[in-house]
């Protein structure tokens, strides 16, 4: 089965810094997504990749897949408190039925 | 409705009580999936409906968990005589066709 490994678990950044989340992949992507929750919350759909070498941005987050498909990064340009969170990303596998995710990286920015 | 709905938000339960969570989709989602998230865990797949299809409960972590979808629309998972290790988050997802997941806002399970 696909796993997926996200790096940092944890983040601790002071407003205004940039940061980046990795995921990196056992297996090649064939659908790579990126979502937030907040505690007590659902997941947001935030992005969704599926080209290799592919980028994609919103507001201050761009993610990316690199061209073998096997990682994805998220970057958060000047990060505000409201990018706190935990931020998971998704795959999905060969056969198309379900996403697996990663553990999750929880980020906390400090105003 | 606009977005895939989930209730109750929140239950509380006694150990050996049976559960049922509920998941209303988005409205022509034929795609409905279910996921537990356990504290301080990532995502676990449960069950996964696509249309008239059989489901594929390869992610059920017992028999005492069931799920069924009526009417290719509103689905329930049922946790039967629950244990602790069964508190956690259960979210639910639809989607239109393999792309285009929206996540409900969940259930938090707690079994005293």
């Amino acid at each position: 089965s696909q796993e997926l490994e996200q790096s940092p678990q944890s983040l601790i950044v002071q407003e205004g810094k940039n940061l980046t989340i990795n995921c990196t992949s056992s297996k090649t992507l064939y659908g790579l997504y990126w979502y937030k929750q907040k505690y007590g919350e659902g997941l947001i759909f935030l992005m969704m990749l599926q080209k290799g070498g592919e980028e994609k941005s919103h507001e201050k987050i761009t993610a990316k897949l690199d061209e073998k498909k096997q990682q994805s990064s998220l970057h958060i340009t000047a990060s505000q408190p409201s990018h706190a969170g935990i931020y998971l990303c998704g795959a999905e596998g060969t056969s198309g039925s379900r996403l697996t995710f990663g553990e999750g990286t929880q980020l906390t920015v400090n105003p | 409705g606009a977005g895939v709905s989930q209730s109750p938000s929140n239950k509380v339960t006694e150990k050996g009580k049976d559960v049922e969570l509920r998941c209303d989709p988005i409205s022509g989602h034929t795609a409905l999936y279910w996921y537990r998230q356990s504290l301080g865990q990532g995502l676990e797949f449960l069950i996964y409906f696509q249309g008239n299809s059989a489901p594929d409960k390869s992610g059920l972590p017992s028999d005492r968990f069931s799920a069924e979808r009526t009417g290719g629309s509103v689905s329930t998972l049922t946790i039967q005589r629950t244990q602790q290790e069964d508190s956690a988050v259960y979210l639910c997802a639809s989607s239109p066709d393999r792309y285009g997941y929206t996540f409900g806002s969940g259930t938090r399970l707690t079994v005293v």
